[in-house]
């Protein structure tokens, strides 16, 4: 296993252009988690999944936000009509619900909107 | 409401010990986290302790938990050039703890000077 995966590394995108990021978790989690980063600040938690049921969502994810877990691995998260304020780093953490050692995150998807 | 606060900046020279201190708000806290982030990088797990648990040791991180003054730290012996990175205190909230969600500081930056 390779670890948690994410793609793209960057998007450059035009203001009001939708986009969409891919997170591969690692294998046997069943837990996936979406945060958010911007500069100097710590992860921001935004929703996350067990399995493929979106069990919580952060008030940070507006209605511009959405994130699936179609078949319990896999996630993407996309945001539609991008602003200025979404530029971010977007990262993805796997983990095994019961075990206590935290996440496993991915590099992340730097988002520069312009 | 959950906050944890950390110290913004640590500088230190190579071969003596850092320690960098976080403060958190929710009692309940499960577990407390380390999380070390390179630049341009996601977020990597260092340690972590429990809250029943005063101090725990691993290699040439120490961490210690002062309960009752809802204080975490951090103690990284023999610092090296390659420790230096922004470091991220965590909790698992009790409310929280269920889901895995963690509340992040805004982390630390060490420098280690040669």
């Amino acid at each position: 296993d390779t670890g948690v995966s994410q793609d793209p590394r960057h998007k450059i995108t035009k203001r009001g252009q939708n986009v969409t990021f891919r997170c591969d978790p690692i294998s046997e989690h069943n837990r996936l988690y979406w945060y958010r980063q911007t500069l100097g600040q710590g992860p921001e938690f935004l929703t996350y999944f067990q399995n493929e049921a979106q069990l919580e969502k952060s008030r940070l994810l507006s209605d511009r936000f959405s994130a699936e877990r179609p078949k319990g691995s896999f996630s993407t998260l996309e945001i539609q009509r991008t602003e200025q304020g979404d530029s971010a780093m977007y990262l993805c953490a796997s983990s095994l619900v019961g075990t206590a050692g935290g996440y496993t995150f991915g590099s992340g998807t730097r988002l520069t909107v312009v | 409401g959950e906050d944890v606060e950390q110290s913004l900046f640590l500088s230190v020279r190579e071969g003596d010990s850092s320690v960098i201190n976080c403060t958190y708000t929710d009692s309940s806290s499960t577990y407390l986290y380390w999380y070390k982030q390179e630049p341009g990088a996601g977020l990597q797990l260092l340690t972590y302790i429990f809250s029943n648990m005063d101090m725990k040791q691993d290699q040439r991180l120490t961490v210690l938990l002062n309960k009752k003054d809802k204080h975490l730290s951090l103690r990284i012996a023999d610092t090296q050039t390659g420790d230096s990175a922004i470091y991220f205190c965590a909790e698992s909230g009790g409310q929280s703890s269920n889901t895995g969600k963690l509340i992040f500081g805004q982390g630390t930056t060490l420098q280690v000077k040669p």
